[in-house]
């Protein structure tokens, strides 16, 4: 069955700290993976990784994606508050059933 | 701000009784995706509209269904409501099946009482 495993379940930085996020998959015909932040209510999107784009970056945050290893990490540089949220990791369903496979996410606490 | 709105924001419930929630999809989105969010828990796969068809199901009863309109708008129905259906229901629309970049609404707060 296919899976996605996030790591730690919980952090907690203080300001200023650099993050690294966790996220392992098991999947068949693995095409994509995506990481969200959940602050509230609605995950927003952050980036989406793929065989052709194994790395992302946008402003303090970057992502890499090793398909040889199945995981990704979501790399948070000179942290602040407003980074608290849930980070989430999804990879696309390839059997037909068209959802998204979530981890159960990382909580970011960042304190002042 | 996605452009995916869903209504309402809160609903308490009572055991036994029915719910519907609505979703309006991103402009230029044909795809609607619903997803159950239990607390600490990351969302669930519900059902997927694609062009007015259910064209994928998680692992959740019939009496969880849904609806897509013409103006790829969709609503999911709850029926005979038990108390674990209390979560955070979300909404995500994309322009394709395969959720490429899909974007979600704020979603509804459930709470069954």
């Amino acid at each position: 069955e296919d899976k996605v495993v996030q790591s730690p379940l919980s952090l907690v930085v203080h300001e200023g700290d650099t993050v690294t996020l966790n996220c392992s998959y098991e999947v068949t015909n693995f095409r994509s993976l995506l990481w969200y932040k959940q602050e509230k209510k609605a995950p927003t999107f952050l980036f989406m990784l793929t065989s052709s784009g194994i790395e992302k970056k946008s402003g303090r945050l970057s992502s890499i994606l090793d398909k040889k290893e199945l995981f990704s990490i979501l790399n948070i540089t000179a942290t602040q508050t407003g980074d608290s949220a849930i980070y989430l990791c999804a990879v696309p369903d390839q059997t037909g059933a068209n959802n998204l496979f979530f981890g159960t996410g990382t909580r970011l606490t960042v304190i002042p | 701000e996605t452009g995916v709105t869903q209504s309402p924001t809160h609903l308490i419930k009572t055991r036994g009784q029915q719910v519907t929630l609505r979703c309006s999809s991103q402009s230029g989105h044909n795809t609607v995706s619903w997803y159950q969010q239990a607390l600490g828990q990351g969302p669930q796969f519900i059902f997927q509209y694609y062009r007015e068809e259910e064209n994928g199901r998680g692992n959740f009863p019939p009496r969880f269904s849904g609806l897509q309109f013409p103006n790829y708008s969709s609503e999911l129905n709850v029926n005979a409501l038990e108390l674990d259906d209390s979560a955070l229901y979300l909404c995500a629309s994309s322009f394709d099946r395969a959720n490429t970049e899909a974007f979600f609404g704020q979603g509804t707060r459930l709470t069954v009482v």
